[in-house]
């Protein structure tokens, strides 16, 4: 069946460190959006990729689209305190089924 | 954050009680979710409405129902409420490429 599987699970980072979560479908997506949700908090769109091999910048944070459109990435350089949360892939597939994958909880040590 | 309120935002409830939790926009949005949210399994998707009295299920809709008689409140309801609904559920609004979350309410069925 149409399933996002997210990995790692779990990361703890000391900051300053990078830090990449990796999102992979066994069927080709129409798009991947991602999100984050701080602890305590609700999920917040981050952003939206759609093109074959796509590469997005939001400050220290990149967004990549592999160029089957099946795998996604999230890497954040020198992560800060303030990266803490749970980062979520999302794809949408051409039926436009939405299936979230499980999330990568991010950690930082000061 | 998007107009977007849920209440209540806690309830502990009985195994077999009937429960309703609501979500109200002030987005006058056309597209509304309701979602689980449970450790492992990111947020699963139980049943979105595309209009008023237009609702379809979703991923994990067994033991949900939903309504909507108007454009800016979406009702989920278990009808008889048991310890594996306990969760935290959220609603959202926007399109399959694109949601905005409300804050949550967190249920406990003892």
């Amino acid at each position: 069946g149409q399933q996002v599987m997210q990995i790692p699970q779990y990361q703890h980072v000391q900051e300053g460190e990078d830090f990449t979560t990796y999102c992979n479908s066994s069927t080709t997506l129409s798009n991947i959006q991602w999100y984050k949700q701080r602890p305590g908090g609700h999920p917040v769109f981050l952003i939206q990729l759609v093109k074959s091999g796509e590469v997005k910048k939001q400050k220290r944070l990149t967004f990549q689209f592999g160029e089957a459109k099946k795998n996604s990435s999230l890497h954040i350089t020198a992560t800060q305190t303030t990266d803490v949360g749970t980062y979520f892939c999302a794809g949408t597939y051409n039926n436009n089924d939405m299936r979230f994958g499980a999330g990568t909880r991010l950690t930082v040590k000061p | 954050d998007a107009g977007i309120t849920q209440s209540p935002r806690h309830k502990v409830t009985e195994t077999g009680t009937p429960v309703t939790l609501r979500c109200h926009q002030t987005e006058n949005h056309r597209y509304m979710y309701w979602y689980r949210q449970d450790p492992g399994h990111g947020l699963r998707l139980i049943h979105y409405s595309y209009g008023v009295k237009d609702t379809d299920k979703g991923e994990v809709s067994d033991g949900y129902s939903v309504s909507r008689s108007k454009t800016e409140d979406f009702l989920l309801t278990l009808e008889s409420a048991t310890s594996s609904q306990t969760s935290v559920y959220f609603c959202a609004i926007g399109r399959t490429d694109t949601q905005y979350f409300g804050p949550g309410t967190r249920l406990t069925v003892l």
